[in-house]
């Protein structure tokens, strides 16, 4: 069974940092694609970042300069380095596969999500 | 990149068949066959229900379909049941971007 479980959510101060994770099991991590996905209270979901299974990293906008993604395939898991935290980057953390080779915006596999929360 | 244009909410009755429209730009929507859609309900994470626009992944009915005219994509439901009543949201690539639509609720009378 695929499952990604998300950790490292909780209460930080604006400017502060925090580390997520995501641990999956059920597949081989190493040959997929991966994403953060983040959706704010009551608000839709906005595509955070993108690594592939080469390393290669995309960002949105709104956090490039601010966040890192990365990966260890050898406790399959991904990471989100996030700092410089402000309050808008207050929402639930969601992990996402890939589905299919082309990146397309398709996942078919998402954590349960982890809630940061901005705030002094 | 700016969200990508849906309806705040829809509504039918059983049955009945509804449309959710989600329009974009010539730089994503409009330049790629790679729109997909989710339905979230409460509380819970996202479920892929069509990917390229038009496909359905295992286990998905064939109630749900996808299309695509020029920069704008839509997701129909047909037959609606009490248990599609959620959030759909949209999503396009966009050259090393994936941009999320605002979201639809699809409230079943």
């Amino acid at each position: 069974e695929v499952q990604l479980v998300e950790s490292g959510g909780g209460l930080v101060q604006p400017g502060g940092s925090l580390r997520l994770s995501c641990t999956v099991s059920g597949f081989t991590f190493r040959n997929y694609e991966m994403n953060w996905v983040r959706q704010a209270p009551g608000k839709g979901l906005e595509w955070v970042s993108y690594i592939g299974v080469r390393d290669v990293t995309y960002y949105a906008d709104s956090v490039r300069g601010r966040f890192t993604v990365s990966r260890d395939n050898a406790k399959n898991s991904l990471y989100l380095e996030m700092n410089r935290l402000r309050a808008e980057d207050t929402a639930v953390y969601y992990c996402a596969r890939d589905y299919g080779p082309y990146s397309s915006g398709a996942y078919d596999y998402w954590g349960q999500g982890t809630l940061v929360t901005v705030s002094s | 990149q700016s969200a990508l244009t849906q309806p705040r909410s829809v509504s039918g009755s059983p049955g009945q068949s509804v449309t959710i429209s989600c329009t974009g730009t010539s730089g994503d929507v409009g330049a790629y066959n790679y729109v997909a859609w989710y339905q979230q309900r409460p509380g819970k994470a996202p479920k892929l229900m069509i990917y390229d626009v038009t496909e359905r992944p295992s286990g998905i009915p064939d109630r749900f379909s996808g299309s695509k005219s020029g920069n704008t994509a839509s997701l129909a439901i047909s037959g609606l049941q009490a248990e599609d009543e959620a959030d759909y949201y949209c999503c396009s690539y966009a050259s090393y971007n994936w941009v999320f639509g605002g979201g639809t609720k699809l409230t079943v009378l």
